[in-house]
């Protein structure tokens, strides 16, 4: 069976400080990986997606960026935290293009 | 642009009672694929269900059942002997078949329900 970690469970982090997330997937070759963010109370917005090591595409552009360095990991990061980027981040996999399944999220919170 | 729109905001219903919740679409392509999630009180999100637009039948699994309405772009989803741990936000999602984005889903702004005794 497949697996999705997220690491932290939760950070909290001053404006301007850098940021990364992690996600890591067991039990499933190549998968499709994906970002999404959510707002407190609100919807999810996918952010990016890589289908393959080292290939990362944007989704939308919230001053983040994303890394596969490995075919199990996929990582979400920034130099310089903004308050709006509050919120949950959730890791998703996919075998290709078929039904997402979600990683239990990384709440974030700066100040 | 494809878009999902969830208008019930939340509802409240008495364990054991059926439910529905809507979700209407938008899209332009001839091919694509619904799917209903439920985010848990700790935030965890839960794939529930799918449709896939070339299919006539209603999937069902378990007490969850969708009534797919293709001429009213319309994937309601349909609880069945409701239990009080089915008290969650429910997100509906299309993701259409020609995009040019992976995988890429579109949710609604999701449906709380709450289940009591």
């Amino acid at each position: 069976a497949q697996t999705i970690h997220q690491w932290p469970v939760a950070e909290i982090k001053a404006v301007g400080s850098p940021l990364s997330l992690g996600c890591t997937i067991k039990g499933k070759s190549s998968p499709n990986l994906y970002w999404y963010w959510q707002a407190t109370g609100g919807t999810l917005q996918q952010l990016f997606y890589s289908i393959t090591v080292g290939q990362v595409e944007s989704v939308v552009q919230l001053n983040l960026s994303a890394s596969r360095p490995k075919d199990d990991q996929f990582i979400l990061s920034t130099e310089k935290l903004l308050l709006s980027h509050s919120g949950f981040y959730l890791c998703a996999w996919s075998r290709t293009e078929d039904t997402q399944y979600f990683g239990p999220g990384t709440r974030l919170l700066v100040l | 642009a494809q878009k999902v729109t969830q208008t019930q905001t939340s509802i409240s219903v008495m364990e054991k009672t059926t439910v529905t919740m809507d979700c209407v679409y938008e899209t332009q392509d001839s091919s694509y694929f619904l799917f209903w999630y439920k985010q848990t009180a700790s935030g965890e999100i839960v794939f529930l269900i799918r449709q896939d637009s070339y299919k006539k039948e209603n999937a069902t699994v378990g007490h969850y059942s969708l009534n797919f309405q293709k001429p009213k772009s319309s994937i309601g989803l349909i609880i069945t002997a409701t239990q009080i741990e089915d008290s969650a936000v429910y997100f509906c999602a299309m993701r259409e078949g020609g995009t040019q984005v992976v995988g890429q889903l579109t949710f609604g702004r999701g449906t709380r329900l709450q289940v009591y005794a």
